[in-house]
């Protein structure tokens, strides 16, 4: 399997801009997270599904970000307008059942300037 | 609500020099206590799930630990490619499927 896969791996954009960041969860995987990494806040979850279906989405920062799931090998997270404070490494990972160990991504460092 | 602590922040050790970190947690009821490893680049990488105090798994030179409080992640006999940060996630027995992190220990292991 090849594991989590994410896109792009590095995205710079311009302040205002819309961003979007897809992820591919590992087949047969039921949960998907999308997490946010900073130095000075570390992982934090911002939303997951399961089946499809958000679960919690109570760690999206604010509205300018939305994500989807339209079905069980695909998902974005959409960041419209962006911010520099938006500026972290957002790591996408799936899981096949509660209590297994999630499978992440390699990450999408978004910079915006 | 449910919070994690991991101590120390950084930690730099000669190759051999064994040591431990610490994760110590506060969940209303723990499904499972995870350690991950990071390293620069790339997306923590899963190590062990413990699911109950006094439960031990190990892995090459890593062990790790639990109790109601805290978990310890011993590296015994460190080699530099132990070298990463070390990330420990806490879930709640509740319905969710979700895993709140601490902000890691950061590993250089020096030859």
């Amino acid at each position: 399997d090849a594991g989590v896969i994410q896109s792009p791996r590095h995205e710079v954009t311009e302040m205002g801009q819309e961003v979007t960041l897809r992820c591919k969860p590992i087949s047969g995987h039921n949960s998907l997270f999308w997490y946010r990494q900073t130095m000075m806040r570390g992982l934090e979850l911002l939303i997951y599904f399961n089946n499809n279906v958000p679960i919690d989405d109570s760690g999206m920062p604010e509205d300018r970000f939305s994500a989807k799931m339209p079905n069980a090998s695909f998902s974005t997270l959409k960041i419209q307008p962006s911010e520099p404070r938006d500026s972290a490494v957002y790591f996408c990972a799936s899981s096949y059942r509660t209590g297994d160990g999630y499978t992440f991504g390699s990450g999408t460092r978004l910079t915006v300037v | 609500e449910d919070q994690v602590t991991q101590s120390p922040e950084a930690l730099r050790l000669q190759e051999g020099e064994s040591s431990s970190l610490n994760c110590s947690y506060t969940v209303s009821g723990l499904r499972g206590l995870f350690w991950y490893r990071q390293d620069p680049g790339k997306g923590p990488e899963f190590l062990f799930t413990l699911y109950s105090a006094g439960e031990e798994k190990e892995k090459e030179r890593l062990k790790a630990t639990l109790t109601k409080k805290e978990s310890f992640l011993h590296i015994t006999a460190p080699k530099p490619e132990d070298s990463a940060t070390y990330l420990c996630a806490v879930q709640h027995s509740g319905a969710t499927n979700k895993l709140i992190f601490g902000t890691g220990t950061l590993l250089a292991v020096q030859p």
